[in-house]
């Protein structure tokens, strides 16, 4: 089974901090992706990877950057925190047409911001 | 519009009853489909792939009607373990990236 690992299971940091998130794979897959995850709104994607040091942004990526030295590796980070970036963040990969197959999550990381 | 909505529950089924539910989505041209089930406070995790003429995967039957830009769920003989929330899952226009719907909210009680 692919298994995707988050390094953090929560968090908890102060405003104006930054912030990283990690997250490796160990299947090879060429996708990556962060996502958030709010009540209600569901799972925006914040941004994803198809490939080593290729990143696009995703539908919410004002606040964050992302990282992809290598390729089971990816980064999420937050330049300045900020309350309203409080949320679950979870990470995910997938095969090249991950649309066929579906993706593989982490198990998330809560990020509390003060 | 959204891309993918759904009911968001929740759905409170006996144990043993069945119970189904919908989820409409946007794009016309989508051509993969999902369902994924998150327990509270976990991560999503793949139920099923959608086939267009429809498939079962134990009690867990999915159908996608495409004239109708809608798919569903059906749960049969409801557990307690099915308690969750399932998401709905379609494939964007964007290439390799899918849309996740906001899920539904399932309940089994005794």
């Amino acid at each position: 089974d692919v298994k995707v690992t988050q390094s953090s299971r929560y968090l908890v940091k102060r405003t104006g901090e930054k912030v990283f998130l990690e997250c490796v794979q160990d299947m090879d897959h060429e996708n990556m992706f962060w996502y958030r995850q709010d009540p209600g709104l569901g799972l925006r994607l914040i941004y994803f990877s198809y490939d080593v040091k290729m990143k696009e942004k995703g539908d919410i990526p004002e606040g964050y950057s992302v990282s992809r030295e290598k390729k089971e590796r990816f980064s999420l980070i937050l330049e300045s925190a900020s309350t309203n970036q409080t949320s679950m963040y979870l990470c995910a990969s997938s095969l090249l047409e991950g649309s066929n197959y579906g993706y593989t999550f982490g198990s998330g990381t809560r990020l509390t911001v003060v | 519009r959204k891309e993918v909505e759904q009911d968001p529950g929740p759905f409170n089924v006996p144990e043993g009853a069945t119970v189904a539910f919908n989820c409409t989505y946007s794009n016309s041209a989508s051509q993969s489909f999902f369902w994924y089930r998150q327990d509270c406070r976990k991560e999503p995790k793949l139920l099923m792939s959608v086939y267009s003429s429809g498939n079962e995967d134990g009690r867990f039957t999915a159908q996608l009607n495409r004239a109708s830009q809608y798919i569903s769920l059906l749960i049969r003989d409801s557990k307690l373990s099915d308690s969750a929330t399932y998401l709905c899952v379609v494939n964007r226009a964007s290439w390799g990236k899918l849309q996740f719907g906001a899920g539904t909210q399932v309940v089994v009680t005794p």
